[in-house]
């Protein structure tokens, strides 16, 4: 089993260029999630999908930031236009079919840098 | 200028010994909870969970215990090793939210020689 598997594992951008992050779930898990980690804040969860379709995404910060799930093996997370403020680790999870009480798995993340 | 991020709290604790995290969480309505591990430059690693009717569960060399009267979780590892430092986090979900997992600040745990 490869695990969530999240690219790139680095981004440095300038300030309002677009970024996208990508990840790609364990297989036959259908509920992903992705999660931004800063010093500030920690954790924190910004939108989930559970087969592919957006139930959660009152943790987006501005419109600025979507997210899609085309599919059931991949997903994005796209911030246009970038700001410095959005420098962080944003990391992808993971969870089964019957993710009511299961853990989250997930990815080693995309350090991203907006200078 | 800098920006002042958290501090965590730190668990020292030497080689061999036995090392107990506390967590406190938050929501009273919470079912499910999960203890993470994370090492630098890497995801937040599941180690054990426990549910809201059990208040203890025991894995490899890890317990969780939890306590509903007071809303406290703690992680206990038997016989610390150096690949046991890493920050730590307790996780909570809220009973009818499904899946949404609210993290707790994390402890840093250093394991000494």
């Amino acid at each position: 089993d490869a695990g969530v598997i999240q690219s790139p594992r680095h981004e440095v951008t300038e300030m309002g260029q677009e970024v996208t992050l990508r990840c790609k779930p364990i297989s036959g898990h259908n509920s992903l999630f992705w999660y931004r980690q800063t010093m500030m804040r920690g954790l924190e969860l910004l939108i989930y999908f559970n087969n592919n379709v957006p139930i959660d995404d009152s943790g987006m910060p501005e419109d600025r930031f979507s997210a899609k799930m085309p599919n059931a093996s991949f997903s994005t997370l796209k911030i246009q236009p970038s700001e410095p403020r959005d420098s962080a680790v944003y990391f992808c999870a993971s969870s089964p079919a019957d993710g009511y009480n299961s853990p989250l798995h997930f990815g080693n993340g995309t350090r991203l840098t907006v200078t | 200028g800098e920006s002042v991020g958290l501090h965590l709290p730190t668990l020292s604790v030497q080689e061999g010994d036995n090392s107990i995290i506390n967590c406190a969480y938050s929501n009273s309505a919470s079912d499910y909870f999960i203890w993470y591990k994370q090492e630098s430059g890497k995801g937040p690693q599941f180690i054990i969970d426990i549910r809201s009717n059990m208040d203890k569960r025991q894995g490899q060399r890890v317990t969780v215990l939890l306590n509903k009267t007071v809303k406290h979780l703690s992680l206990q590892i038997a016989a610390t090793q150096p690949g046991d430092s890493a920050v730590y986090f307790c996780a909570e979900k809220g009973r009818g939210s499904w899946g949404k997992l609210q993290f707790g600040a994390g402890t840093q745990v250093v394991v000494t020689p």
